[in-house]
């Protein structure tokens, strides 16, 4: 595709219940990155993949967020037991793995629990 | 680990006149790429202008330009004659540029509204 795309747009579930969001980088780009926008707040970092390499996971919050990225291309984000402070815009962004190029996100996904 | 702080959570300005949006970082890094993105209502980010930090020339992109002050680790970015589809918020990134870099980070990103 031209960008990359987050599936599903939207997602409101009950609290407790697990979900999984879902990110199509750029094709080609090695690099993705995971970042959660509470309202009206900056960008809070999650993990980073980098082609086989082993994923930085230091910013996810809890045990009960993870994350994968199949065939180095598409990527899970999934937490389980949602809570009610899960609520947030959660952004995917991939890049080229070269010095100095920016990130592409994608238009997010808005998640509330209920 | 790089941190980013914006420290205006909102500015306003008249259309058609100038602001500044200011961003300070902390590194233990020579060598780096700072950004301004843009984020409109449709939360989609948008590049706005990239920095090289081993160059001392500030970027421009038309109405966009920067003030990077290494030694100060100061980032403001300018918009001259603002416009209203300006209004957005705009959010400030590091990048490392060593090998194996392992994430961007950004500031919390400060709110322009463009009055009419």
């Amino acid at each position: 595709g031209a960008g990359v795309s987050q599936s599903p747009s939207n997602k409101v579930t009950e609290k407790g219940k697990d979900v999984e969001l879902r990110c199509d980088p750029i094709s080609g780009h090695t690099a993705l990155y995971w970042y959660r926008q509470s309202l009206g707040q900056g960008l809070e970092f999650l993990i980073y993949f980098q082609g086989n390499s082993a994923p930085d996971k230091s910013g996810l919050p809890s045990d009960r967020f993870s994350a994968e990225r199949t065939g180095g291309s598409v990527s899970t984000l999934t937490i389980q037991r949602t809570q009610q402070e899960d609520s947030a815009v959660y952004l995917c962004a991939s890049s080229i793995y070269r010095a100095g190029t920016e990130a592409f996100f994608g238009q997010g996904t808005r998640l509330t629990v209920v | 680990a790089q941190t980013v702080t914006q420290s205006q959570p909102e500015m306003s300005v008249q259309e058609a006149e100038t602001v500044t949006l200011s961003c300070t970082y902390d590194t233990s890094e020579s060598d780096y790429y700072l950004f301004w993105y843009k984020q409109p209502p449709s939360r989609q980010m948008i590049l706005v202008i990239r920095q090289e930090a081993y160059k001392q020339q500030n970027a421009t992109e038309n109405r966009f330009s920067v003030n990077f002050q290494k030694a100060a680790k100061s980032f403001s970015l300018k918009i001259s004659d603002s416009q209203l589809g300006d209004a957005a918020m705009y959010f400030c990134a590091y990048r490392s540029r060593k090998p194996r870099a392992n994430d961007m980070r950004f500031g919390a990103g400060t709110r322009l509204t463009v009055k009419p």
